[in-house]
């Protein structure tokens, strides 16, 4: 099976601007979990969703936001980027509701100038 | 606050030596889970242990659950260069929300 698929890998943006990310999960998993990765703070939960539900919510601001598909694909989508929002963003997808083993995507960087 | 803390942050250890490394963390849980990062890459899930489990083997690992001290261990056996990255360790408190530890950086020295 193929894994975890995020694209882009590199992002570079402006503050204020905008920004979309997409994760593919693995084939049959239909649960997707979003995570910030900083030097600072290190690996931050965003959110997860499961059959096109919001299931978990972590503390960011409502800048961040999520969808999934019909299909289990998922976007998350920052606005007004900040400097601070500048990590490497990780998906992963496991294959139930409880959070069992999650399989991770390569990560996309994304770098806000 | 991180539900999960590693210890040691960093660990330099000679290729063919054993690595150790810790992880304590603050509530209940249903399982504990070790991931491993190479380099700001994805993360590579190693082991589960759930919370009736007290230890795991997995090829060159082995970790330990002690619900009791809340507290966790990773063990790699026979150390080799490919073994250097960083190692996480989730739990799975507060509900459906998984939540990482700091991690650790091992480097092993050829």
């Amino acid at each position: 099976k193929a894994g975890v698929t995020q694209t882009p890998r590199y992002l570079i943006k402006t503050r204020g601007q905008q920004v979309t990310l997409s994760c593919s999960p693995i084939s049959g998993h239909r649960s997707v979990s979003w995570y910030q990765q900083t030097p600072g703070q290190g690996l931050q939960f965003l959110f997860e969703y499961f059959s096109e539900t919001q299931r978990n919510k972590g503390n960011f601001p409502g800048r961040f936001s999520g969808r999934q598909f019909s299909n289990s694909r998922s976007e998350m989508n920052v606005s007004t980027l900040e400097l601070g929002d500048s990590a490497l963003y990780l998906c992963a997808s496991s294959l139930g509701v409880r959070q069992d083993t999650q399989y991770f995507g390569p990560g996309t960087r994304l770098t806000v100038l | 606050s991180q539900q999960g803390e590693e210890d040691p942050q960093a660990l330099s250890i000679q290729e063919g030596e054993n690595a150790t490394m810790n992880c304590s963390y603050k509530t209940s849980i249903n399982n504990l889970q070790w991931y491993r990062q190479n380099s700001g890459r994805g993360l590579v899930h190693l082991i589960l242990i759930r919370s009736n489990e007290r230890e795991k083997h997995s090829g060159r690992l082995r970790v330990t659950l002690d619900t009791s001290k809340k507290s966790s261990s990773l063990l790699i056996t026979a150390s080799r260069a490919a073994d250097t990255a960083s190692y996480f360790c989730a739990t799975d408190a507060y509900g459906n929300q998984f939540y990482f530890g700091t991690g650790t950086s091992l480097t092993v020295i050829p």
